[in-house]
Order: C-alpha cells, then structure tokens, then sequence
C-alpha cells in the first residue's frame, strides 16, 4: 500500500506566477488535510477536504489560495501570483476516517525567487 | 484563538539520559496525537490518546493524557542518537471538524 505521495517534491516559481501541489492519499483514505509549514516552524492547518467537498478552509488564505479534492484523481493545492511569503514547505496529509491518525506525505518545497 | 503550546522547542540531553516534555492546549481536547519529524523529513504519527488520565507505552516512549484533557506529555527513557528530531503534539477539539493544532514542536538533540 503505497503511502501519500505528493509532486512536486522541489518547486521554484517566480514572483507572479502560479504554484500547483499536488497530493495522493493513501489508498482507501478519503480525508486529505493540507499544512504550511516554515523553518522551525509548527504546522499550520490550512484546509480539510473529503471527496469533492471542502470541510474546512478556516486556515487557508483568501485570496489567492484555493484547494479541491475532485471525485477522480489528486488533491490539488493551487497558490496564484506568488509572492516570496509563499516559501515554505506544503504537506499533505490524509485518514482513513475523520478524527484518526494522519499520514503524511514527503511534501513539496516551494521556493519563490 | 485555540493554541496547543510546546514550551521550550529545543532540548539537548546525553545519550542515556531520560527526556520529557508537554503540552498544553487552552481548550478542552477530544484527543491528542503525537508526532516526530526528522531534519529534512516528514511528520510521522507515533500516538493517539483520546481518554481522561490515558497513559500508553511504546518501548522507551510514554505517553500521558491529562485527566483535564488539556495537556499531554512524553517521556522518553534512556535516549538515543535514534530519538533526535522535532516532536508535535497535535489536538482536536470536540466538533472542530477533525481539524488538529499543532504546536510548534521541540526539537531534540542527543549527544552521544
């Protein structure tokens, strides 16, 4: 059983462009949550997602983050107009039901120049 | 807002020397985990405790849940070069839609 997978693992975008992380739970999990995570830094909760649904985005900026979890194929975290704020690490992370243990990908290091 | 607080987020100890360290949160928890994450490396879960006064073993790790549920400790016994990393705590409040704090980690170092 493969664990979550996430591409990619090393991103570099410029100023202004667009970032898409991508995400894999585990299979049979349906909850994938998303963290943002800075040097010597806790995770910070961004957004929780079932099936096409979003649970909650409480943590999740709003204006230029947006997440989805479509009925077929990966979870994708979408970040336009980057900016140099962005840099830092996105994990991924997915249940098998809500309220259990989560599993974490390896992440995607997002580097803005 | 609800914070799960680690305090202090670096620790050195001896190689052999026992470690502990808490957490505690502001609000009532349904349940706290536990996680360790390597330099360069991923959160992985280590532990789950969802009762009042939980206490659970995993070989030179203890975990404990306060009878309050609003704090949690770990202790480890005798350290290893093994044990280094940043360990998490993480809470979920009741009806907070699964969602888990985390606090911001102690990062542990062990001199051999």
């Amino acid at each position: 059983n493969a664990g979550v997978m996430q591409n990619p693992r090393h991103l570099v975008r410029r100023r202004g462009q667009e970032a898409r992380l991508r995400c894999s739970p585990m299979k049979g999990h349906s909850h994938v949550y998303w963290y943002r995570q800075l040097p010597e830094e806790g995770l910070k909760f961004m957004v929780y997602l079932q099936k096409e649904n979003i649970i909650d985005e409480s943590g999740m900026p709003k204006e230029r983050f947006s997440a989805e979890f479509p009925k077929e194929g990966p979870s994708i975290l979408r970040i336009q107009q980057v900016v140099r704020g962005d840099s830092a690490a996105y994990f991924c992370a997915s249940s098998p039901v809500s309220g259990n243990e989560q599993y974490f990908g390896p992440g995607t290091r997002l580097t803005v120049t | 807002g609800q914070q799960v607080m680690q305090i202090p987020q670096y620790q050195h100890v001896q190689e052999g020397e026992d470690f502990t360290t808490y957490c505690n949160s502001s609000t009532t928890l349904s349940n706290i985990q536990w996680y360790k994450q390597r330099p360069g490396g991923h959160p992985v879960f280590l532990i789950q405790l969802v009762k009042s006064g939980e206490v659970k073993k995993q070989k030179r790790l203890t975990f404990q849940f306060g009878e309050a549920k609003k704090n949690s400790s770990l202790h480890i016994t005798a350290t290893q070069t093994t044990d280094v990393g940043t360990y998490f705590c993480a809470g979920e409040i009741a009806g907070a839609n699964s969602k888990l704090t985390f606090g911001k980690g102690i990062t542990l170092s062990v001199r051999p």
